[in-house]
């Protein structure tokens, strides 16, 4: 079993608040991702990190930022939440071997509204 | 660039049968892993299948198959004997050589297994 944990799971906010999703990880994965995904749709890679101070944006555009001050945390920060960031919010850590799966967290459905 | 995709956006399946997802890609890279992963509608990714563009064999776990078919670019997802428990989105998936290990995703194949 996956030892990587988001919080909140949901999340349903006014329009213009800061959020942060919470993710954690308890493998000492040092490359760790955030995608978004919208219903019944593919999942967009936004940010990833090789591993502490590293970020990088994704291939999909976000307002989002995130931080890494610690191997195991990897936050995502919205300043100013709207509608359009109504999606949910996958975290994902590796071990960075090319034959190795990459574990997901439960995710967070944010609702901005 | 590379690209997966997944032309099936929905299938059926008749308990204790056997399904084949598609799933083709394209790369330039002449070494990549492809993976295939279950999103049941509480929204968590499971793990199901890897198998890497080196590898001899087609890839098994279980119940769960890889028809792995390089010369055509495919690697097909096949569940034997059907649960209603495999009722799920599942998504095909691409790593590729490059350090960041990034999985680039196909849009899903929805698959629903009927009694």
């Amino acid at each position: 079993e996956a030892d990587i944990y988001q919080t909140p799971r949901y999340l349903v906010i006014g329009t213009g608040k800061k959020i942060t999703l919470e993710c954690s990880q308890t493998m000492g994965h040092d490359k760790m991702y955030w995608y978004q995904q919208d219903p019944g749709m593919e999942l967009h890679l936004i940010h990833y990190s090789y591993g502490v101070n590293s970020t990088e944006k994704g291939d999909l555009s976000s307002e989002s930022t995130v931080s890494r001050i610690r191997t195991e945390h990897f936050p995502l920060t919205l300043e100013s939440a709207r509608p359009s960031h109504t999606s949910q919010y996958l975290c994902a850590s590796s071990a960075g071997q090319a034959n190795t799966e990459a574990f997901f967290g439960q995710g967070t459905r944010l609702t901005v509204v | 660039a590379q690209k997966i995709t997944q032309t099936q956006p929905g299938m059926f399946v008749q308990e204790k049968e056997a399904v084949t997802l598609d799933c083709t890609y394209d790369t330039s890279d002449p070494s990549y892993g492809l993976f295939w992963y279950k999103q049941p509608s509480s929204g968590e990714m499971i793990f199901l299948i890897y198998q890497g563009s080196y590898d001899q064999q087609n890839a098994t776990e279980g119940r769960y198959s890889l028809n792995f078919q390089k010369a055509r670019k495919s690697a097909n997802l096949v569940i034997s004997a059907s649960q209603l428990g495999d009722s799920a989105m599942y998504f095909c998936a691409m790593r590729g050589p490059d350090n960041t290990d990034k999985l680039i995703f196909g849009t899903g194949t929805r698959l629903q297994v009927f009694p």
